[in-house]
């Protein structure tokens, strides 16, 4: 099983700020299959990034995902207000595994 | 536009088994390159991974769950279910249905529904 951690678990920072969330596989992720989720509460996941680095349509280009084999960040450029969410990473290059989440608050 | 309905009982009892359906509008399952595939989040926990099937009944299922997971598909009512036997209070959780596709990547997502193990 790949375990995926992801980085800090809690980031506080303000509108306007660009934020930086890591999150590390315990292996080589095959394929760099990859995807980022912002979930808010009370709501299901919504896919952000799949394959490491490809936006779905309609997510804004303020985020963007970068990162290869073990490695992978996602990036917001310039906070929104509404961009305060918790982000799962996920990796289905083998049996699925998620991380366990960051939670970006307001600071 | 596609919609996923998760659909079953909100308590069940230690060591009987948990059965969900998921509903599917918008799209035909048996006409699908999709996965149809259910995910879990403990309250306050992350999200798990817990198997998918394929329009023609191929199964895959996460390891640590494997031995008591069985989820099938019914394309005549454009369903698929989800039953996990012997539960436990570890099994409490919002359950989702979802698409997957060919990749992995979940682009669709029930509402999810809550199912708590309590006597």
């Amino acid at each position: 099983e790949i375990v995926l951690t992801q980085s800090p678990g809690t980031l506080s920072l303000s509108p306007g700020e660009r934020a930086t969330l890591s999150c590390r596989a315990s292996q080589s992720v095959p394929n760099n299959y990859l995807a980022w989720y912002q979930q808010k509460p009370g709501q299901a996941p919504r896919l952000l990034i799949y394959g490491a680095s490809s936006r779905t349509t309609g997510i804004p280009d303020r985020f963007s995902g970068s990162g290869s084999g073990t490695d992978f960040s996602l990036t917001i450029s310039r906070l929104e207000p509404e961009d305060f969410a918790v982000y799962h990473c996920q990796q289905s290059g083998s049996s699925p595994t998620f991380g366990q989440g960051t939670r970006l608050e307001i600071k | 536009q596609l919609q996923l309905q998760e659909s079953g009982p909100g308590l069940v009892k230690p060591s009987e088994t948990l059965s969900l359906t998921c509903s599917v509008s918008g799209a035909s399952i048996s006409n699908s390159i999709y996965y149809w595939s259910w995910i879990r989040q403990p309250p306050g926990k992350g999200l798990e991974w817990i198997g998918s099937v394929f329009h023609i009944g191929g199964t895959y299922y996460n390891p640590s769950l494997k031995s008591r997971v069985t989820i099938s598909v019914d394309t005549s009512n454009n369903q698929f279910s989800l039953d996990l036997s012997s539960v436990t209070a570890a099994d409490t959780a919002l359950y989702y249905c979802a698409r997957e596709t060919a990749s992995g990547p979940v682009n669709y997502w029930g509402q999810g529904t809550l199912v708590t193990v309590s006597s």
